[in-house]
Parts: C-alpha cells; sequence; structure tokens
C-alpha cells in the first residue's frame, strides 16, 4: 500500500515561494496514479490545487494557475509544490495524495484520490 | 465551471439514516466521490463512482447519483460516523470539492 508523507518548512513569509514535498513509499512515482496537493485552511473545506502525472504532465486548479508549480524527482521518489507569492490566505494544511483515474463501466472518466498523506501545516506570516 | 453544493451540517440520532447531498449541474453525468475526515485526521475515500466502496469501509456507507444531486447514505449512524464529509468530481481538467457537510450523531 501506497504511504505519503509531506515535507517542509512551517513558516513562510508574505511574499515568497511556499515549497513542500511528498515523499512516495510502497510505490514508485513512476505507477499509473496521478501526485496530487490539496490544502485545507484551518476550519475550512478542501481545495484541490493540482497534480502530476509520472509522465510529467500536470494540471492546476484555474484559482491559483499562476503561482504554482508541480514538479517530480523519480530518483528520490518524491514529488514537490511551490506556491509564489503567498499571502496570508495561503495558511493551511497541505495534503499530498494519490489519485485513481480512468473510464468506467458508465463510460465516465474517473478521478479519485484514495492514499492522502498526514498533511503539513504551513503559516505565511512575517 | 463546476460548482458543487452541500449543506453546511446535518444531525441525526444514533441508529438513524443520514443522507448527505451534494448539488451540481449535471452531476448525474458524471462520477461523485465521498470522503470523510474526522477532527485533527486527513480525509478517507468513502465512495467512489458514485456509489462503490473501498475495502475496510462499512457496508452501513453507501452513494447515489442522479440528475443534479449526488447522496451519501449511513445507514445506523454510530457516534464514529460524527465527521465533516465533502463530496468531489471531476470536471474537465480539475477535480472540484463540496464545501463540506458537518454530521452531528446525537
Amino acid at each position: 500500500q501506497v504511504q505519503l508523507q509531506e515535507s517542509g518548512p512551517g513558516l513562510v513569509k508574505p511574499s515568497q515561494t511556499l515549497s513542500l514535498t511528498c515523499t512516495v513509499s510502497g510505490g514508485s512515482i513512476s505507477d499509473s496514479f496521478y501526485w496530487c496537493w490539496i490544502r485545507q485552511p484551518a476550519g475550512k473545506g478542501l481545495e484541490w490545487i493540482g497534480h502530476i502525472y509520472s509522465s510529467g504532465s500536470t494540471s492546476y486548479s484555474p484559482s491559483l494557475k499562476s503561482r504554482v508549480t508541480i514538479s517530480a524527482d523519480s530518483s528520490k521518489n518524491q514529488f514537490s509544490l511551490n506556491l509564489s507569492s503567498v499571502t496570508a490566505a495561503d495558511t493551511a494544511m497541505y495534503y499530498c495524495a494519490s489519485a485513481h483515474w480512468g473510464w468506467g463501466s458508465r463510460g465516465y472518466y474517473f478521478y479519485y484520490m484514495d492514499v492522502w498523506g498526514k498533511g503539513t501545516t504551513v503559516t505565511v506570516s512575517s | 465551471s463546476q460548482e458543487l453544493t452541500q449543506p453546511p451540517s446535518l444531525s441525526v440520532s444514533p441508529g438513524q439514516t443520514a443522507s448527505i447531498t451534494c448539488s451540481g449541474d449535471k452531476l448525474g453525468d458524471k462520477y461523485a466521490y465521498w470522503y470523510q475526515q474526522r477532527p485533527g485526521q486527513s480525509p478517507v475515500l468513502v465512495i467512489y463512482k458514485d456509489s462503490e466502496r473501498p475495502s475496510g469501509i462499512p457496508e452501513r456507507f453507501s452513494g447515489s447519483n442522479s440528475g443534479n444531486t449526488a447522496t451519501l447514505t449511513i445507514s445506523g449512524t454510530q457516534a464514529i460516523d460524527e465527521a465533516d464529509y465533502y463530496c468531489q468530481a471531476w470536471d474537465t481538467t480539475t477535480a472540484v470539492f463540496g464545501g463540506g457537510t458537518k454530521l452531528t450523531v446525537l
């Protein structure tokens, strides 16, 4: 069973870049999953940030696209999130997750996150 | 872009049935998923592809999706089911979550 672990600074100054890493164990980042980032401000709901596939293709939330970069390092079995020009609004718990995808029996595309990391709290403050 | 709407809260008595709805334009034309998040924990997938249960999820959890509404049903609700529940769908190139429903069992 794949396990995921987030790591990175817990405190980032405004206008700087937030950088987090997710380490994959029990599986390979080259497996046929999407590797995702999701965040959750305290007391609020989940927000999908984006994902990367083993081929290197990425997709991002339209609301964050101008500031987000997700990359992967197969040699370390890790994928990373960079979020630039952060403000207090980016303060949140950040989760990494793996997503299953494909085409279901109804002919619809499926995409769901079945393995999540424990999350890491990031605070944006000077 | 797809927006998913959930009631902010729902209260049920132990043993009763809880039905949590998720509304979105033509949601029934795509798959819906449900996640449970207990306080201080990561989300856990409880329903995928409208009505499938992952291994380890109790049979009292079920799901349906038709028209503009997906529904998560918890039969014989137990105290351990008290949590936040989020629906999710895929919209062209992005995943979208509902705002979440806080289920209280009292």
